[in-house]
């Protein structure tokens, strides 16, 4: 069962404006969600995260929005760079137990 | 940051024969570590958690006798893949977490096994 959904397979955005990608989940026992950047062949690096007692967290160009209610957090970036350009996952857990992963969104920022 | 390396990055190996994977966190103690599976264009797949010291905790669908997990220590997880097959071919990941309370896992480089 998909616990964590990321609907959007792909972004592409031009370089300097805003790339926004977003995440639903359906389990509401997850309080901590994460977002991880992935090149190919490489393993996630961990990007933000942020706690279900909040709704927004931000660290440099890297916001992570959470809507409890709607089951729903994204991750906005500005400006978009072309170093950006990865797949990103959005993730979950509850409790500290096992995370569970969104199926990504490559996001491509065009020069 | 917490560094954690796989090794093999890559590995070939043909059918019907086993594949230790190793996985090590370099700079922290990882009470918990990870094992993930990622086909193409997929997400990461949870294969099991291992706890040191403890037998690893299978999700659904993953075969025990096949994905040996051991993780003897608190910087070492290995995972084994016995009589492997094509179908077994894939990125592994890893991932270790420390017992300080945080809940970010540090992921390590991935292997690509090619089972011919």
């Amino acid at each position: 069962d998909q616990q964590v959904k990321q609907n959007s397979p792909s972004l592409s955005v031009q370089e300097g404006r805003i790339s926004i990608l977003n995440c639903d989940y359906t389990n509401s026992m997850f309080d901590y969600f994460l977002w991880y950047k992935k090149y190919p062949a490489e393993g996630p690096t961990f990007l933000i995260s942020i706690s279900s007692i909040k709704d927004k967290n931000e660290d440099g160009r890297f916001t992570v929005f959470l809507n409890k209610s709607a089951k729903h957090l994204s991750l906005h970036i500005v400006p978009s760079q072309p170093g950006d350009s990865a797949v990103y996952f959005c993730a979950a857990t509850g409790s500290g137990n096992d995370m569970r992963f969104g199926a990504g969104t490559r996001l491509t920022v065009k020069p | 940051g917490a560094v954690v390396s796989q090794h093999p990055s890559r590995v070939i190996c043909k059918s019907g024969t086993s594949v230790k994977i190793e996985c090590r966190s370099l700079d922290f103690q990882a009470t918990t570590m990870f094992w993930y599976r990622q086909f193409p264009k997929q997400s990461l797949m949870l294969m099991a958690t291992s706890n040191e010291g403890s037998k690893a905790t299978y999700e659904q669908g993953v075969e025990k006798d096949k994905f040996l997990i051991n993780h003897a220590s608190l910087t070492l997880s290995t995972l084994t893949v016995t009589s492997a097959h094509p179908e077994d071919s894939s990125f592994y990941i890893c991932s270790a977490r420390g017992a300080g309370g945080v809940w970010e896992q540090y992921f390590g480089p991935g292997t690509r096994l090619t089972v011919t």
